[in-house]
């Protein structure tokens, strides 16, 4: 049972937005930045985000990511094949004192 | 540029003690701020992070695996090491080793290292 709590799938036609939501607690995504990650199959996660909102540089323009209270979200527009894959939120927990990671969101390209 | 890479046994037996190796290069870990953490990945499950070891040699553990974990580093070396406890079968998994420069926050990770525990 993961701390923080994606929905386990999503899928949208190539060329739409999609977007994929993340729900913590005051411990985590309420008091501290939200990162968002990518895995390909068989590859280790690459981050998109970090602190909230801002886009890892190198990374496309299609992402984009918000915060509100505590749920965070990850916006992928103009949809690629390419994108399919999973998508992990993570950020800091203070009573954990750890850093805690969502269950994962399959995104698949239709 | 930044790369880690992740060294270890492929298989090890029950109630045995895995020992994983990170060997990492482009940054310091005696540089303020900087850290690397493991991160395991149970087969088509969701990530676990598992311990981190900063620059001034603060450590943090798993709540659930604290004391079957320990991780130390060699700056000398440019290497960190995982050790594992008394392993089983739940403990099959990738292991990913991480740069930490933003609290909560994995920039640079190593490809992982598949670990089965079988007899």
């Amino acid at each position: 049972q993961s701390v923080l709590t994606q929905p386990p799938s999503v899928s949208e036609v190539p060329r739409q937005r999609v977007t994929i939501s993340c729900s913590g607690s005051s411990s985590n995504i309420g008091n501290n930045g939200v990162s968002w990650y990518q895995q390909l199959p068989g590859k280790a996660p690459r981050l998109l985000i970090y602190n909230d909102d801002r886009v890892r540089p190198g990374v496309s323009d299609r992402f984009s990511a918000a915060k509100s209270g505590t749920s965070a979200s990850l916006a992928i527009s103009g949809l690629r094949s390419e994108d399919e894959a999973d998508y992990f939120c993570g950020a800091w927990d203070d009573s954990l004192g750890a850093p805690v990671f969502g269950g994962g969101t399959k995104l698949t390209v239709l | 540029q930044i790369s880690l890479e992740e060294s270890g046994p492929t298989v090890v037996k029950p109630k045995q003690t895995l020992t994983l190796t990170c060997t990492y290069s482009g940054f310091s870990l005696n540089s303020f701020g900087q850290g690397v953490g493991w991160i395991r990945q149970p087969p088509s499950k969701a990530p676990e992070w598992l311990a981190l070891i900063y620059w001034d040699d603060e450590v943090r553990y798993s709540t659930v695996l604290n004391d079957r974990l320990t991780i130390t580093k060699d700056t000398s070396k440019n290497q960190v090491v995982l050790t594992l406890t008394n392993v089983s079968s739940v403990d099959t998994a990738t292991y990913f080793c991480a740069r930490s420069e933003t609290t909560g926050c994995f920039d640079y990770w190593g490809p992982g290292s598949l670990v089965t525990v079988s007899s």
